[in-house]
C-alpha cells in the first residue's frame, strides 16, 4: 500500500510564528510532491511542488524534500488568521498521475 | 479565479434521478480528473482521462460514468445514486504526467446531496 502519512493536529501557531508540517511516503519511486490547501467546504488550491531534493521558496512558502528519509515538510512563516486552513500533502504514485492524498493537517492561526 | 470551472456549485438530487456534472479547464491542459471528497477526508481518485481517454477507472460503481467529449471538457453522469455517494465532487486538470509530474489544477467542486 502506498501510502503518504501527515499529522491530523490541529496545529495550533500564533499570529506571525513559523509553523511547520511534515509528511512521509512510503513509496520511493514516488518523484514529485505537492502541498494544497484546502479552507473548510473549499476545494485544494495549489500552494507548493517539489522534485528535486532541497528547498524550495515562495514568498513565505518554503517546501523541503529528502527522498533518503522519504520527508516532505513546508513551513509558513510570518503565519496570518487566513492560512488557517488543512493542508494536504500529495505526492504522484504512478505515471497517470493519480494523487496519493495524506489525511491533512489542520492549521489554526491565532492571533 | 480557477481556470477549471465546474456546474453546478450544489445539486440535490433523488435516487432515482439521473443528473450531471460538468467540468471544463481552459489551461490547455490534456489530462482530467474526477476525485470524490467526502467530509474530513482526503479527496479520492475515481477516473483520470489522458489524451480524451480513459486511463484508469479505480473500480468506480457503475452508476458513475464519466464522459470526456473534447480535451476541455469533463462530464460525471449520474444515475441511481445512493445517499452514501452525498460528497464533493471535484474536476482537476493538468499535463499529462511525464518524467516530472504535472501538478493537478482542482476546480471549486460540486457539492453533491442525495437524498
Amino acid at each position: 500500500q502506498k501510502e503518504v502519512e501527515q499529522n491530523s493536529g490541529p496545529l495550533s501557531v500564533p499570529e506571525g510564528a513559523i509553523a511547520s508540517l511534515n509528511c512521509t511516503y512510503s513509496d520511493r519511486g514516488s518523484q514529485s510532491f505537492f502541498w494544497y490547501r484546502q479552507y473548510s467546504g473549499k476545494s485544494p488550491e495549489l500552494i507548493m511542488f517539489i522534485y528535486s531534493n532541497g528547498d524550495k521558496e515562495d514568498g513565505r512558502f518554503t517546501a523541503q524534500l529528502n527522498k533518503a528519509s522519504q520527508y516532505v515538510s513546508l513551513l509558513i512563516r510570518d503565519s496570518q488568521p487566513s492560512d488557517s486552513a488543512t493542508y494536504l500533502c500529495a505526492g504522484i504514485t504512478d505515471s497517470w498521475g493519480k494523487l496519493q492524498f495524506g489525511a491533512g493537517t489542520q492549521v489554526v492561526v491565532t492571533p | 479565479d480557477t481556470e477549471v470551472t465546474q456546474t453546478p456549485k450544489h445539486l440535490v438530487m433523488g435516487m432515482t434521478n439521473k443528473k450531471s456534472l460538468k467540468c471544463e479547464q481552459h489551461m490547455g491542459h490534456r489530462a482530467m480528473y474526477w476525485y470524490k471528497q467526502k467530509a474530513k477526508k482526503p479527496p479520492e481518485l475515481m477516473f483520470v482521462y489522458s489524451y480524451e481517454k480513459l486511463s484508469i477507472n479505480e473500480s468506480v460503481p457503475s452508476r458513475f460514468s464519466p464522459e470526456c467529449p473534447n480535451s476541455s471538457l469533463l462530464n460525471l453522469h449520474l444515475h441511481a445514486l445512493q445517499p452514501e455517494d452525498s460528497a464533493l465532487y471535484l474536476c482537476a486538470s493538468s499535463q499529462p504526467q511525464g518524467d516530472y509530474n504535472s501538478p493537478l489544477h482542482f476546480g471549486n467542486g460540486t457539492r453533491l446531496t442525495v437524498t
